[in-house]
């Protein structure tokens, strides 16, 4: 079983939609939680960053931490072409180096 | 503000073949560096990471090996080339303490013939 679980899609939406990117990790000393969005051919760029549970809100982009079930969820308001990427979870816990465990990615395509 | 560079951008390379990846980073003091590779479709693997100049972990065995000469510049090497080591490489960087977002640089995408 791997650390991390992220299903890969695709994922395919109108624009305008709410979307839901979701992850679940089995290492409960996972304290730190991030997303990342990667657009083709280019390095992964952090989106939002959250510390233990509970919500984080930056503008169109909600995360969730639900520790008890382990599981973490990026949501996207009003969907944009733009978003159109591959989006990445990543958890680290707080003992020892800062390494970083990566989901597979989920690929989201924003339709016009 | 901080900035990191990597190059080359694209490479290909032939079986056998030595390989030099190079990756600095401004702007910043004592940054962790990290190597990753992505393969096709799939989530990145840690290589190697570094807490200092000199300092160099390895996450999993293989045909790679990663020197840090400078506090700002982390080197990915190879002395033959397989296959097997065509992929997306990408850098990344952390602020020292307890910062643990990583920022990562542009990659490099290396193919293997």
């Amino acid at each position: 079983q791997k650390e991390v679980e992220q299903d890969p899609g695709p994922l395919s939406v109108p624009e305008g939609a709410i979307v839901s990117l979701n992850c679940t990790y089995s290492n409960s000393a996972f304290q730190y939680f991030m997303w990342y969005r990667q657009y083709s051919r280019k390095g992964p760029e952090l989106l939002m960053y959250t510390y233990s549970s509970g919500n984080k809100e930056d503008g169109r982009f909600t995360a969730q931490v639900d520790k008890s079930s382990k599981y973490i969820s990026l949501f996207i308001r009003d969907s944009q072409p733009s978003d159109s990427a591959t989006y990445l979870c990543a958890m680290s816990n707080i003992q020892g180096a800062q390494k970083l465990v990566f989901g597979q990615g989920t690929r989201l395509t924003i339709n016009p | 503000s901080q900035t990191i560079h990597q190059w080359p951008a694209t490479l290909v390379q032939p079986v056998g073949s030595p390989l030099s990846l190079e990756c600095t980073v401004e702007g910043t003091s004592n940054p962790n560096l990290y190597w990753y590779r992505q393969a096709a479709g799939r989530g990145l693997q840690l290589l190697f990471y570094s807490v200092g100049i000199g300092q160099i972990s390895s996450e999993v065995p293989q045909n790679l090996s990663a020197s840090r000469p400078q506090d700002r510049q982390f080197i990915l090497s190879s002395k033959k080339l397989l296959l097997s080591d065509s992929g997306f490489y990408l850098c990344a960087w952390s602020g020292d303490g307890f910062s643990y977002e990583q920022y990562f640089g542009p990659g490099t995408r290396l193919t293997v013939t």
